[in-house]
């Protein structure tokens, strides 16, 4: 079945980076985009950015640009989303979910399991 | 920037019918797709394409698009259905994607 599997729990100092990995199997890896979004502890959803299926292309929220990185290798079926400069408000759990698309219709299925990374002194 | 406006807490007594509801102009030319998540859990995809329920997503999940307004609705709600859920469109201005608050569903 199709399964998108990330990486553990990070704990980082701020001014740090965290890279986040989501490897994803079931599926032909090149024919979805994949998004990244974010949760703070108790808040809503929010989104970060989207990398294309050959990894080329890259579209990211306002609020992070310079600060995130998006990758791909398609040759181990795997995305990547790298945070700079962390603070303690980027303290939150990060999923991956991947994308489809059908006429004016978006939507996101199926989700990573999270990342939680804790940014603190 | 976009927004999409959802009730932040809705409750609905077991077996009754109850709709969430989220705003946004994005609405009047994207469908929305909606996400329930309980906590300490993933997001789940429920209804994509205005009104389309993924494999395994129970029949009394429905969706429904009115001009800038797009809703969920749960008939019978049950017990399991208690959770936050979250509607999400695509967007041409500011974000390409954006997701409304979050509405808390109680299930009495």
């Amino acid at each position: 079945q199709v399964q998108l599997v990330q990486s553990g729990a990070e704990v980082k100092k701020p001014g740090a980076s965290v890279k986040i990995s989501c490897k994803a199997s079931g599926y032909s890896f090149t024919s979805n985009w994949m998004h990244w979004v974010r949760q703070a502890p108790g808040q809503g959803l929010e989104w970060m950015g989207v990398i294309n299926p050959t990894g080329t292309k890259t579209v990211y929220a306002q609020r992070f640009q310079g600060r995130v990185v998006m990758t791909r290798d398609v040759s181990t079926t795997t995305d990547y989303m790298e945070l700079s400069s962390l603070i303690p408000d980027d303290t939150a759990v990060y999923f991956c979910a991947r994308d489809h698309s059908r006429g004016n219709s978006w939507w996101f299925d199926p989700w990573g399991q999270g990342t939680l990374v804790f940014v603190s002194s | 920037s976009s927004e999409l406006t959802q009730d932040p807490a809705v409750s609905v007594a077991l077996g009754q019918t109850v709709r969430i509801t989220c705003q946004g102009d994005s609405l009047r030319t994207y469908s929305a797709s909606w996400y329930q998540q309980k906590p300490g859990q993933a997001p789940v995809l429920v209804i994509y394409g205005e009104n389309n329920r993924p494999s395994g997503v129970p029949g009394r999940f429905s969706g429904s698009n009115s001009g800038n307004t797009a809703s969920l609705t749960i008939t019978g709600a049950q017990a399991e259905d208690e959770a936050d859920y979250y509607c999400k469109s695509r967007d041409s201005s500011g974000d390409p994607w954006v997701f409304g608050g979050g509405t808390k569903l109680t299930v009495l």
